[in-house]
């Protein structure tokens, strides 16, 4: 089955400055790739995602790449705020076919300090 | 509006005990899920329903049993609780049928579980 890694397991980061989270994934197969974040006490939510046809995303101070050949995947944070805080998950998923099953790395807790 | 929702949202009971949570999406979906968030914040699946089948059941104790009445809703009855069992279980569903968005899930509230 497939297995991620996300690494850090927490990050601390001065307002303003920028944060990346990586991931690898194992399963070749893998072509969906979300990103959740948790703000304490909060459900996930999805905030970013990206496709194995893709090799960047972006959207306003988020963005996403991908290494499909290296299997690793990154999220980027710029210009972080006190409201970036919380907890990050990638996620993969074989993304076609009926049923997907989605695993989650283990986490990065982001504190941003103002 | 409440999109994907659970009951209780908290939950203390006494060891051996058995419990029940519910949840019920309102999105039209037909995928519903169950995970588990241990204190580290380990997000785990449990089980999976698609149009009320049971498409993934992880290495979860037979104490957990899911049954999803329609494709709506999907709940979890546990039996014998154990201090173990203790966490978040988060009840998430997704459109898995066609569509682009097809694998985002959308998660409930969760039910803080304390079991003492």
């Amino acid at each position: 089955g497939e297995n991620v890694e996300q690494h850090p397991s927490t990050l601390s980061v001065q307002e303003g400055d920028s944060a990346v989270i990586k991931c690898t994934y194992s399963d070749s197969a893998s072509n969906y790739f979300p990103w959740y974040k948790q703000e304490l006490g909060k459900r996930p939510q999805l905030i970013i995602d990206i496709r194995s046809n893709v090799g960047e995303k972006k959207d306003q101070r988020i963005a996403v790449t991908l290494n499909k050949t290296a299997k690793h995947f990154s999220l980027h944070i710029t210009e972080t705020q006190p409201e970036d805080s919380a907890v990050y998950f990638c996620a993969a998923s074989p993304g076609s076919g009926g049923y997907q099953k989605v695993t989650f790395g283990t986490g990065t807790k982001l504190q941003v300090i103002p | 509006d409440t999109a994907v929702s659970q009951t209780p949202k908290y939950l203390v009971t006494q060891m051996g005990n058995d419990k029940s949570i519910k949840c019920e999406q309102n999105l039209g979906h037909d995928t519903m899920y169950w995970y588990k968030q241990d204190s580290k914040k380990f997000l785990k699946i449990m089980f999976s329903y698609n149009n009320k089948e049971l498409i993934i059941n992880e290495t979860v104790p037979n104490r957990f049993s899911p049954k999803s009445p329609d494709k709506a809703h999907l709940n979890l009855h546990i039996n014998s609780l154990e201090l173990g069992d203790s966490a978040v279980y988060f009840c998430a569903s997704s459109h898995g049928s066609s569509g682009r968005a097809r694998e985002t899930q959308y998660f409930g509230p969760g039910t803080r579980l304390l079991v003492l």
